[in-house]
């Protein structure tokens, strides 16, 4: 079935640090890809989506692009802020009206 | 965005009790809402899929009849479980999806259950 493989944390950065968050995927087809991201004591957001190869998705600094030759979705963002300290999700859609796959999920710390 | 709201944020209950957790779409409408089970430092497991007027489909391994779901409108799910135990203990979280758009799916704040 298809699986979400994403770097395990935590992961600990310092202030304007370049983030990497390493994600990968195994689907049949052409799926939608996303990052959530779930702040301390809230429900997950939408980060950013891409939905079909060599999209990029950005928000808020963050980038990701589709990788299908390498069935990537890394997540990128420069310079980091203690306000990103979160814990990060890839996911997957296969097709529209389908549950999404997650990976496990990466914690990142942001330290000033 | 969209708003998806769960009730209650935390409940703490003894066991044999059960407990019913609302979803709601605040401001759309919702043919369909999954719910989900989060362990701790853990990714999120699918439980099951609600569909608006029909049963819910579970997953392999989750007991339907330890946790009923009821989609009741388009804008409420429910999740009940029945005759709670200590290791139902978990973060519950429900998403909705709207009447169009691929991905477009909205997530709940979670509620938090602790059975004593």
């Amino acid at each position: 079935g298809d699986s979400v493989t994403q770097m395990e944390g935590p992961v600990t950065l310092s202030e304007e640090a370049f983030l990497t968050i390493n994600c990968t995927y195994t689907a049949t087809g052409y799926p939608s890809l996303f990052w959530y991201v779930q702040y301390p004591g809230e429900g997950l957001q939408l980060l950013l989506k891409a939905t079909k190869a060599d999209d990029k998705g950005s928000n808020k600094g963050f980038e990701a692009t589709y990788r299908k030759e390498t069935t990537s979705f890394h997540l990128e963002k420069g310079s980091v802020q203690v306000s990103d300290s979160a814990v990060y999700f890839c996911a997957l859609e296969s097709s529209g009206n389908t549950p999404l796959v997650f990976g496990k999920g990466t914690r990142l710390s942001v330290i000033a | 965005g969209a708003v998806v709201s769960q009730h209650p944020s935390r409940v703490i209950c003894k066991s044999g009790t059960s407990v019913k957790i609302e979803c709601r779409s605040l401001d759309f409408q919702a043919t369909t809402m999954f719910w989900y089970r989060q362990f701790p430092k853990q990714s999120l497991m699918l439980m099951a899929t609600s569909n608006e007027g029909s049963k819910a489909t579970y997953e392999q391994g989750v007991e339907k009849d330890k946790f009923l779901i009821n989609h009741a409108s388009l804008t409420l799910s429910t999740l009940t479980v029945t005759s709670a135990h200590p290791e139902d203990s978990s973060f519950y979280i429900c998403s909705a999806m709207g009447l169009a758009g691929v991905g477009e799916q909205f997530f709940g704040p979670g509620t938090r259950l602790t059975v004593l």
